[in-house]
C-alpha cells in the first residue's frame, strides 16, 4: 500500500516570498491533516479536512495561509508571504476516521517538507 | 486548550541499557492517546493506539501502560538499540478525531 506523499521534500525562500505544499493521501482515506512542526515543539494542526470539507482550521492563521483539498483527494497548503516564524515541518496525514470517531483512528503521515525562511 | 506534556525532554543512554518516557494528559474528556516515533527525514510511525484504563500493548522490544484516571502513559524500551534513536511523540485522540501532540522525548542510543 503507497504511504502518504508529500512536495517538496524541501524548500528554501526569503522572506515575504510564496510557496506552497503537496499532498497525496493513502487512497481512501476520507481525512487529511496538515501539521506545523517547529522546532524543538510538537505538531500542532493547521487543518483538517474530511472529504473536501473543512473541519477544523482555528489555529490556520489565515492571513497569510490557506489550504484546499479538491475533489477530496489531493491537498496544498499555500503560504503567502512568508516570515521568518514559518520555519518548521509541514506534515500531512491522512486517515480513515469518520466524523466523531472519538480519536482512535491512527493517522498516517508523509515524509514532511521542510521549510526554510531566509 | 489540551495540554499534553512529554518528559524528559531528551535522553541519551548506552546500548543495551533499558529506558521509559513518560506522557502526560488530561484525564477529563479521555478519547484515546497515541504513541509515534519519529526518525529524522523520515515519517513519523504509529507505534500505539490506547483507548482503556488499565492498557498495556507490546510490539517487540516496546511497550507502553495507559492510566486515563490520573492522565498517564508510560513508553518502555527494553534493551535499546542504536536503531531506536528516534523521537518519540504522544499524542491525545480528541472527539473530532483530531489530535494533540506532546513535544516528544528525543532518544539517543549510544553504541
Amino acid at each position: 500500500e503507497a504511504g502518504v506523499a508529500q512536495s517538496p521534500r524541501y524548500k528554501i525562500i526569503e522572506k515575504r516570498q510564496s510557496v506552497a505544499f503537496w499532498c497525496n493521501p493513502i487512497s481512501g482515506h476520507a481525512t487529511l491533516y496538515w501539521y506545523q512542526q517547529i522546532l524543538g515543539q510538537g505538531p500542532k494542526l493547521l487543518i483538517q479536512f474530511q472529504n473536501n470539507g473543512v473541519v477544523d482550521d482555528s489555529q490556520l492563521p489565515k492571513d497569510r495561509f490557506s489550504a484546499e483539498r479538491l475533489k477530496g483527494v489531493d491537498s496544498t497548503l499555500k503560504i503567502q508571504p512568508a516570515k521568518l516564524e514559518d520555519s518548521a515541518v509541514y506534515l500531512c496525514a491522512s486517515s480513515l476516521a469518520k466524523l466523531r470517531g472519538r480519536g482512535y483512528y491512527e493517522q498516517f503521515f508523509g515524509p514532511g517538507t521542510r521549510l526554510t525562511v531566509l | 486548550i489540551l495540554n499534553v506534556e512529554q518528559s524528559p525532554q531528551s535522553l541519551h543512554v548506552q546500548e543495551g541499557d533499558s529506558t521509559n518516557f513518560t506522557c502526560s494528559f488530561p484525564s477529563s474528556n479521555f478519547y484515546a492517546l497515541h504513541w509515534y516515533r519519529w526518525e529524522t527525514a523520515k515519517s513519523p510511525e504509529a507505534l500505539f493506539v490506547m483507548t482503556l484504563n488499565g492498557d498495556e500493548k507490546k510490539k517487540g522490544r516496546i511497550s507502553a501502560t495507559l492510566n486515563t484516571k490520573e492522565g498517564y502513559s508510560y513508553l518502555y524500551i527494553k534493551g535499546s538499540q542504536p536503531e531506536d534513536s528516534a523521537t518519540y511523540l504522544c499524542a491525545f485522540g480528541g472527539n473530532n478525531n483530531d489530535m494533540r501532540f506532546g513535544a516528544g522525548t528525543r532518544l539517543t542510543v549510544k553504541p
